[in-house]
């Protein structure tokens, strides 16, 4: 089966750094991703990671350790836009079939000036 | 260009009606996926299908039913509303390779009074 943790909800002040953690245990697994979703809104892609490492886009870095079913998107001089839900999907089969992705409650994160 | 469309955007159904929720894409992608969305949840997956004709269940199929007889369309069916089938419905495209990430529609609001 699969099962995505990570927190609920964190705060930060803006222009500090956050992270959010995300832990997974998968049947499958082709790949992590990051979205992110403001209130009333669509996800929006942010991030993929299939190897282990850091992947840097911009402010926003999201890093994978496969081994130890370990994910976490690091976002840098937050801004009070970043205020919102970001969630972690996890890429993979369940029980065969094709692969799809398999979403985390998600984090929703509150920046204060 | 569109990417993907859904329609309606809101729309409040009485216990036992039925309704067709619409999402087209224009990007020429295979695959294909409904989402569910509760208050404060992550996104769960009710059906999804990887090219016309060819579809299969997600985590949440029960009330749900799916059709693709093109490439473009990919509408879901609820049978016999029940007040739990009230959620905010996502659509999403992708191509095969998952490095590019989901293209989700603005959603639609569903309640069931």
């Amino acid at each position: 089966g699969q099962n995505i943790d990570q927190p609920t909800e964190m705060t930060a002040t803006e222009g500090a750094i956050v992270q959010i953690n995300c832990t997974y245990q998968t049947s499958g697994f082709n790949g992590l991703f990051w979205y992110q979703q403001h209130a009333g809104e669509a996800p929006t892609f942010l991030s993929y990671n299939v190897l282990d490492g850091l992947e840097e886009k911009g402010r926003f870095s999201s890093f994978l350790s496969r081994s130890k079913g370990y994910s976490y998107l690091l976002l840098k001089e937050l801004q009070m836009k970043d205020s919102a839900s970001y969630l972690c999907a996890v890429y993979g089969s369940v029980s065969g079939g094709y692969n799809k992705l398999i979403f985390g409650a998600g984090t929703r994160l509150a920046v204060h000036p | 260009n569109a990417g993907v469309t859904q329609t309606p955007k809101f729309r409040i159904l009485k216990i036992g009606q039925s309704m067709t929720l619409q999402c087209a894409q224009d990007m020429n992608h295979n695959y294909m996926y409904w989402y569910r969305q509760d208050p404060g949840m992550g996104l769960k997956l009710i059906y999804y299908s990887v090219g016309a004709g060819i579809t299969d269940k997600g985590e949440v199929p029960n009330g749900y039913n799916v059709s693709r007889s093109t490439t473009e369309d990919f509408p879901l069916r609820l049978e016999l509303a029940a007040p739990s089938q009230t959620s905010v419905y996502f659509c999403a495209s992708s191509y095969s390779r998952q490095t590019y990430g989901y293209t989700f529609g603005s959603g639609t609001r569903l309640t069931v009074v």
